[in-house]
C-alpha cells in the first residue's frame, strides 16, 4: 500500500535553477528511495538513503533523510531540460524488500 | 545496475481476451519480481510479488485469479490478464532485485488497452 506523499504535486522551472520535492511517509523504514520516469517509461532508480542516514549526495542530486519527522527531500542542482520528469519516493519498510510509492512529483525544467 | 526488459511494450486487446506480459532479467538471475500498475499521473501500485519456483504473493484486493502470474525461472516473470476488460487497461511495470542490493530496477513498462 502507499504510503509515500510527495511535494510539491508539480514543479515547473526554469533551467539551472535548483528543484526540491519533499516526502513523507507514514511507518518506519529501512531505506527510502528517490526513482525518476519519463512519460511512458519504467522508473530510475536515483539514490539510496538508508534509516541511519542523514544526508547523501550522487552528482547534482542531494537528498535529507529525517527519520523523526518522517521525511524526506530531494534538491536537483543546476537543473538541465532532461531533467524534465516524474520523481517518486519509494520507502522499504518491511523484510520482503517490498517498496510503496509516493504519489510523485513532475518536473518541468524550461529551456 | 540490472537490465530489465518488457515485451510487448504496448498491447491493444479486445474485451474477454487474455493478455501475457513477459518481464525478463536480461543480465542476472532475479530470485524475486515485483508487478506494479500505473494509472495515468498516478503512482504505482504493487500488485503481487513473484518468487521463482513458488506461487505468487499478491497485494491486498488484487485478483489472483484475474492477473497471473508465473515465474517459472530466474529470469523471466510473466503476468497474465485474464478474460481482459477495459478497466484493466493501464500501464504495467515490474521490477526485480538482486540478491545483493535493496534496490530494484525497473522494465520499461507495458501499456494496456482494453476495447
Amino acid at each position: 500500500s502507499q504510503q509515500g506523499e510527495e511535494d510539491p504535486q508539480a514543479l515547473s522551472i526554469q533551467e539551472g535553477e535548483n528543484a526540491t520535492m519533499n516526502c513523507s511517509y507514514k511507518t518506519s523504514i529501512n531505506n527510502l528511495q528517490w526513482y525518476r520516469q519519463n512519460s511512458g517509461r519504467g522508473l530510475v532508480h536515483l539514490i539510496l538513503i538508508r534509516s541511519n542516514e542523514r544526508e547523501k549526495h550522487s552528482g547534482r542530486l542531494r537528498v535529507t533523510l529525517d527519520t523523526s519527522k518522517k521525511s524526506s527531500s530531494l534538491l536537483i542542482t543546476a537543473s538541465r531540460a532532461a531533467d524534465t520528469a516524474s520523481y517518486f519516493c519509494a520507502t522499504d519498510g518491511s523484510n520482503d524488500y517490498k517498496l510503496s510509492f509516493g504519489a510523485g512529483t513532475t518536473v518541468t525544467v524550461r529551456a | 545496475g540490472a537490465v530489465v526488459s518488457q515485451h510487448p511494450s504496448r498491447v491493444i486487446c479486445k474485451s474477454g481476451t487474455s493478455v501475457k506480459i513477459e518481464c525478463r532479467s536480461l543480465d542476472f538471475q532475479a530470485t524475486t519480481m515485483f508487478w506494479y500498475r500505473q494509472f495515468p499521473k498516478k503512482s504505482l501500485m504493487l500488485m503481487a510479488t513473484s518468487n521463482e519456483g513458488s506461487k505468487a504473493t499478491y497485494e491486498q484486493g488484487v485478483e489472483k485469479d484475474k492477473f497471473l502470474i508465473n515465474h517459472a525461472s530466474l529470469t523471466l516473470s510473466t503476468l497474465t490478464v485474464t478474460s481482459a476488460h477495459p478497466e484493466d487497461s493501464s500501464f504495467y511495470i515490474c521490477s526485480v532485485r538482486t540478491g545483493a542490493e535493496e534496490t530494484q530496477y525497473f522494465g520499461p513498462g507495458t501499456r494496456l488497452l482494453v476495447l
